[in-house]
Order: structure tokens, then C-alpha cells, then sequence
């Protein structure tokens, strides 16, 4: 399959420990905020997604974080497990811009079993 | 269908040939979205269509790069006299609406250009 990140920063986490993934972004006017994962050798899949007048967001596993004073996003995921290794990208969504759904660095995440 | 499909899954084309990625979004999905990721790289928005009509094409590189909608489904991405620049991974995703945050991707078209 396809191979994503080969240079991508890496989070190694030991399996069933607690995974934070860091996003910092620009757009202070963005509207919505989401994580997505990627897999080797397919797209991108939707995680979990955060308005911009929240600051927390709880899903299975996930957590989403955001800090708007300082422009940073956050993916807490709980007891991390091998099916979690893949690379993660934040996105935005400015509703009033001209372009949907931008992505911003990713990085890897490696769990060791 | 059940999801969204690209095709040719790879395509290898010579320097100057002329490629066309397909993709077909998910059945009553608005909006189409193509991105270009680079080895190692985040998705780069390349074009959005809304229906047939393309909203936004500011990502595409060069007017090399051509995208159509005409029956507000299928899509097609079209590169002309592809360069060894253009070699990445074409992701195409669908979502409802435009501010719909989860977009359905593809499993993309890897382009090599030899």
C-alpha cells in the first residue's frame, strides 16, 4: 500500500497508554476544527470534529481540545491500541472563506504493542 | 455506492502524456473536493465543486491541471503533459454540504510521472 509520513514528526506510545496528538493553526476565523486519520495506502477518515465556541469535545476514545488564545488543537486518545498507529492530520473549516477544508501537518503515530 | 471511489488506483504516465483520474463520490453528496498530497505530506486542496459547478479551483497548480463535474456526480481530474512535479497521491472526497466536517475520501490515485 501507499506510504504516508515518511517524514512526518512521530509519536511512539507503548499500547494501552494515553496518546496527544498537538495541532497549532492559523486561522483564527476558522469555524470548525477536525481530526482525521490516515492509513497507509488509503484517505484520510473522519474522527471527531470541535466548533470553534467549544473547547472540549468527548467521543469513544477521543478527546478534542481547543485552546483558541493560543490557536492549538488537541487529540487525546485513550488507551491506545495498535489500530491506532497511522498518521493524523487537523483540519479547519472556515465557513466565510473561499476554501473548504484545509489540512494542516500531520504526524505519526506509532504504537508499540 | 458504499463509499467514494478513485480510479485508476495507480497510474504510471510519461513525461508529457496527458492523465485523467475518475472519481465517483458517494450517491446525493453536494460537494466534491480534490486534494493533492505529496509523499510525506499533509492533502493540498486542489479544486471543490458544489453540484456541477466548480466554487473554488484556486489550488490547482498550473493550468495544466483541469477538473469537471458535469452531471454534478462523477468528477474527473485532468493533468496535460504531466511533469515528475506532478507525481503525488490525487484524493478526492465528497460530503453533504460544503461545511459538512466529515468528507469522505477516496483511497486516491497514485501518480508516478517517469
Amino acid at each position: 500500500g501507499e506510504s504516508v509520513g515518511l517524514h512526518l514528526p512521530t509519536l511512539s506510545v507503548q499500547e494501552g497508554d494515553n496518546s496527544i496528538i498537538n495541532c497549532a493553526y492559523s486561522n483564527s476565523a476558522s469555524d470548525y476544527f477536525i481530526w482525521y486519520k490516515q492509513e497507509s495506502g488509503k484517505g484520510p477518515q473522519f474522527i471527531i470534529d470541535i466548533r470553534s465556541n467549544m473547547d472540549k469535545r468527548q467521543g469513544q476514545r477521543v478527546t478534542v481540545l481547543l485552546n483558541k488564545t493560543v490557536k492549538h488543537l488537541s487529540l487525546q486518545i485513550a488507551a491506545t491500541q495498535p489500530g491506532d498507529s497511522a498518521v493524523y492530520f487537523c483540519a479547519e473549516i472556515w465557513v466565510g472563506g473561499n476554501t473548504p477544508l484545509v489540512f494542516g501537518k500531520g504526524t505519526r503515530l506509532s504504537v508499540i504493542a | 455506492g458504499a463509499g467514494v471511489s478513485q480510479s485508476p488506483r495507480y497510474k504510471v504516465a510519461k513525461r508529457g502524456q496527458d492523465v485523467a483520474l475518475r472519481c465517483d463520490p458517494i450517491s446525493g453528496h453536494v460537494s466534491l473536493f480534490w486534494y493533492q498530497q505529496a509523499l510525506g505530506q499533509g492533502p493540498e486542496f486542489l479544486t471543490y465543486f458544489q453540484n456541477e459547478a466548480q466554487l473554488d479551483k484556486s489550488g490547482l497548480p498550473s493550468d495544466r491541471f483541469f477538473a469537471e463535474r458535469p452531471e454534478g456526480s462523477v468528477s474527473t481530474l485532468k493533468i496535460q503533459r504531466t511533469q515528475q512535479e506532478d507525481s503525488a497521491v490525487y484524493l478526492c472526497a465528497s460530503s453533504l454540504s460544503r461545511v459538512n466536517t466529515e468528507a469522505f475520501f477516496g483511497q486516491g490515485t497514485r501518480l508516478t510521472v517517469v
